[in-house]
């Protein structure tokens, strides 16, 4: 498999509930992004790993946490999220965090009620 | 931090039509992309345009970085081309980096 894989690539689940968004590049690069996008707003960084080094954390509320295990793996943990959580979950890897050349995987819809 | 603005922020075009994008940014930029996001969601790597032009078959992009803009222009459109266009862009000062996507154009290309 090439590219950037995210699974699953939609969830639906309650605000009591855990769950866990996973995303894999197969393109050997070092740095891993996670983004939202919700309806009519532009894409929101909000977490950057440098060689698994969290660089960036971008006010993002503490339910959600993230994990990068290895430079090929991404994770997302999701614990009491809110109806306005619901979003589109992106995630991206580039050769290194210091230029922009991303590469994008197809996401995962997420819908909290 | 960085302003991104994006115009127009919507565009009809007939198949066959020709069209231009416009990023305009509020200070000087490291690094420029241009993505298209199709109507299923994923994220497409355009060009990789910090400065000049850059062209892919029916796609060309020009930055001119002095004058803090980029263009993206589409030719001989398809129904295909539909979807979002984002520019992003990043500012590196030593370690801090600062990334911004733009609101994006939504282009429909009609049969």
């Amino acid at each position: 498999e090439t590219g950037v894989t995210q699974t699953p690539r939609h969830l639906v689940m309650g605000m009591t509930n855990k769950k866990s968004l996973k995303c894999e590049q197969h393109l050997g690069h070092n740095a891993m992004y996670w983004y939202k996008q919700s309806a009519k707003k532009p894409l929101e960084l909000m977490f950057v790993y440098s060689l698994e080094e969290r660089v960036e954390n971008n006010s993002v509320p503490s339910r959600f946490s993230p994990e990068c295990p290895n430079s090929s793996h991404l994770f997302l943990h999701l614990h009491t999220l809110q109806p306005e959580d619901s979003a589109l979950y992106l995630c991206a890897s580039s050769q290194v965090w210091v230029g922009l050349e991303q590469f994008f995987g197809p996401g995962t819809r997420l819908t909290v009620l | 931090g960085i302003q991104v603005e994006q115009s127009p922020p919507d565009l009809i075009l007939q198949e066959g039509a020709n069209s231009t994008l416009r990023c305009n940014f509020s200070d000087s930029v490291n690094n420029l992309q241009w993505f298209h996001q199709n109507p299923w969601g994923q994220l497409i790597n355009l060009f990789y345009i910090p400065s000049g032009t850059k062209q892919n078959g029916r796609l060309s992009a020009t930055t001119v970085a002095t004058e803090r803009y980029s263009l993206l222009y589409i030719s001989s459109s398809q129904t295909t081309d539909s979807g979002v266009y984002f520019c992003a862009v990043m500012i590196s000062s030593g370690s801090a980096r600062q990334l911004t996507f733009g609101s994006g154009t939504q282009l429909t290309v009609l049969p």
